[in-house]
């Protein structure tokens, strides 16, 4: 499919686990992100790529681990999942020109 | 330090009238702002932007102004639909090719048929 995906959409996980997110784009867009929503707080960076093999912290990086291989995809781990980390976790993904980000469906994930 | 305020958390109008969402700022070095609306279970969607060099950018029934002197920007939307039902975030951004987006807490609007 055309534009930007994330897998799982939902996922109940525990304390402790390993969960990875995953994020794939088919526009070649060079940059994408991570923000996780939580009520309060709006959209908040996780992590960003400017380009495959590029990866940088945002605002929010602890518990976290990025990587990019490939321009199309980003995923997201978590390496021992804490219940803090219960949130809905969007992918975006923007071209080297302009300003628009475009979103993904987003990953509820809920750790119990 | 939340740099990107919306201060109201919801907004009920009646369909047809003006809608006004509101947006503060404190950080007077941003340069382009863009609202993003959002459904339910769905990733957020861009709507309009508008660079820092202009105070105003239409595109259909939706309006953003900004006021730089104040550090605000509005987002106006008329006539509203019920179909414009959602919540709005507001971003700011620093320039062109930069990665620092920072969002608003969004404000759920609800038109009401």
């Amino acid at each position: 499919d055309a534009g930007i995906t994330q897998s799982p959409r939902y996922k109940i996980t525990e304390t402790g686990r390993q969960v990875t997110l995953m994020c794939h784009q088919t526009w070649s867009h060079s940059y994408m992100f991570w923000y996780r929503q939580d009520l309060g707080h709006g959209l908040r960076l996780i992590y960003y790529s400017a380009a495959a093999d590029i990866t940088d912290k945002g605002e929010v990086p602890d518990g976290y681990v990025v990587s990019r291989s490939k321009t199309e995809n980003f995923p997201l781990t978590l390496e021992s999942a804490t219940r803090s980390q219960t949130s809905v976790y969007f992918c975006a993904s923007k071209s080297g020109v302009g300003e628009t980000q475009y979103f993904g469906p987003g990953t509820r994930l809920l750790v119990l | 330090d939340q740099q990107v305020k919306q201060n109201s958390p919801s907004l009920s109008v009646q369909e047809g009238r003006i809608s006004i969402l509101n947006c503060d700022y404190t950080n007077s070095m941003f340069d382009y702002f863009l609202w993003y609306k959002k459904y339910p279970a769905e990733g957020p969607t861009f709507l309009i932007s508008i660079s820092s060099i202009k105070d105003k950018n239409e595109d259909g029934r939706f309006t953003v102004f900004l006021n730089k002197s104040a550090k605000h920007l509005s987002l106006h939307i008329v006539p509203s639909q019920p179909g414009d039902s959602a919540v709005y975030f507001c971003a700011a951004t620093f320039d062109s090719g930069t990665y620092k987006y920072i969002f608003g807490t969004g404000t759920r609007l609800k038109v009401l048929a």
